[in-house]
């Protein structure tokens, strides 16, 4: 299975702060990676897929790169509904893998 | 609008059987690929299994953890995507999300696009 890493676990910020979520894969899935915000008691919000495409409808401050085994989320200028907890998938091979998950907080 | 709306939660004893049942609108149901995915409380995100569309023959494709005990099934006429789950285990316990999954523009299934609002199971004695 192919195993994703999120970095960091935990992040403390503030509204207008530029942030960074790393997501590294145990091997290589090309482009195959997606993003999604979840918020406490909520379903998870698809936010970028294959890597670097912003999903209808979500903020351009959000924005996704990378390819092969490194990944990152960036969040320009926080807003305060931004708080919540992110996590990348692999849609490369099955089955289907999340990373762990960073909680983005105040 | 497209809408997806799990039922059939709720508590189990260990070794038993539930049906999960995602009624979904708003969309053509055999175009799209549907998935399955749990979260147990206070952790992370789980894939479960997945439903292929009309041109893929609406196979199925699961996690190892439920291989064998778990069924995905749809019902295109009613819109609807069912998961059964048998012999639960104690490890099962957690809130079932169904899920559309979109084409990019590759036609590569990707995108994880609309998610219902879950359905808690509990497993416990």
């Amino acid at each position: 299975d192919i195993q994703l890493t999120q970095s960091p676990s935990f992040l403390s910020v503030s509204v207008g702060d530029r942030v960074t979520i790393t997501c590294r894969a145990s091997q290589g899935i090309s482009s195959y990676l997606a993003w999604f915000q979840q918020k406490p008691g909520k379903a998870p919000k698809l936010l970028i897929y294959t890597a670097s495409t912003l999903q209808s409808g979500v903020p351009s401050r959000f924005s996704g790169s990378g390819s092969g085994t490194e990944f990152t989320l960036t969040i320009n200028s926080l807003q305060p509904e931004d708080f919540a907890t992110y996590y990348c998938q692999q849609l490369d091979s099955y089955p289907l893998t999340f990373g762990g998950g960073t909680k983005v907080e105040f | 609008e497209v809408q997806l709306v799990e039922s059939g939660g709720g508590l189990v004893q260990p070794g038993g059987s539930l049906r999960l049942s995602c009624a979904a609108s708003g969309f053509i149901f055999s175009d799209h690929f549907m998935d399955w995915v749990r979260q147990a409380p206070g952790t992370g995100l789980e894939w479960v299994g997945r439903s292929r569309n009309k041109a893929s023959s609406y196979t199925t494709q699961y996690a190892a953890s439920v291989k064998g005990r778990f069924t995905i099934s749809r019902d295109n006429s009613r819109n609807s995507l069912y998961l059964q789950m048998n012999s639960l285990k104690i490890e099962d316990t957690a809130m079932y999300y169904c899920a559309r999954v979109s084409p990019d523009d590759n036609g590569d299934y990707v995108a994880f696009d609309y998610w219902g609002q879950g359905v808690l199971v509990t497993v416990s004695s």
